[in-house]
């Protein structure tokens, strides 16, 4: 069974670093893209990037270039996003979720629970 | 960069009743890259269609997909209690439209 299994819920303070995680079993990790998505406090779906555990290949979307690291490490199977400076305006949950894609098509078929960041003073 | 427009932005119906939701692009895409997505409250997104019409693993056949261009559209033939829910179109597997919320009327 295909699982995605991110970290627990985070409280953090404006300036705060902070890194979550998202595990993948049931299939092999290395060759499918995993993408993280960021919903706001009652709002949509934003997608912020992508990465390929196989070769840590990244690809981020131009709203997020230079405000998030997008990594992985292959050899746990977990893929992470990253914050060297939280703000108020990260406070959201994020999803992270396998990717299928291939020249013609591209879509989520696997999803993590999602990790509720709160940044407030 | 492809926007999508989805609408009606809420859409309040009984069950039993057709629910017709509309995902427009600003420009033409590939059918075989336009995805639906249902999400519930406090839920993770679930897929629902690929490539415009395919239904996902265990999606009942009351969810359909259909379209081309730029007009893209989701029918849930008969809504039942557990469908509804905010509603996301998707291209490329990355752009998503602002969501439809189907509720109960």
């Amino acid at each position: 069974e295909v699982q995605l299994v991110q970290s627990g819920v985070e409280v953090k303070k404006p300036g705060e670093s902070l890194r979550i995680s998202c595990k993948g079993s049931g299939y092999d990790f290395t060759r499918n893209w995993i993408a993280w998505v960021r919903q706001m406090p009652g709002k949509g779906l934003e997608y912020m990037g992508i990465i390929y555990p196989g070769d840590s290949e990244t690809r981020y979307s131009p709203s997020f270039q230079g405000l998030v690291t997008i990594s992985a490490d292959k050899s746990s199977n977990s893929a992470y996003l990253q914050w060297s400076g939280l703000k108020a305006s990260d406070t959201a949950i994020y999803f992270c979720a396998r990717r299928v894609s291939s020249t013609w098509y591209s879509y989520f078929d696997y999803w993590g629970q999602g990790t509720l960041v709160t940044v407030s003073s | 960069e492809i926007v999508l427009m989805q609408s009606p932005g809420t859409l309040s119906l009984s069950p039993g009743e057709r629910a017709t939701l509309s995902c427009r692009a600003s420009q033409s895409v590939s059918s075989s890259s336009l995805a639906w997505y249902q999400q519930k409250p406090g839920q993770a997104p679930r897929l629902l269609i690929y490539g415009t019409s395919s239904r996902a693993t265990d999606i009942p056949d009351r969810f359909s997909g259909s379209g081309s261009g730029t007009d893209f559209t989701l029918t849930i033939s008969r809504l039942e209690p557990e469908d509804f829910a905010v509603y996301y179109c998707q291209e490329y597997g990355e752009t998503f439209g602002p969501g439809t919320k189907v509720d109960m009327k």
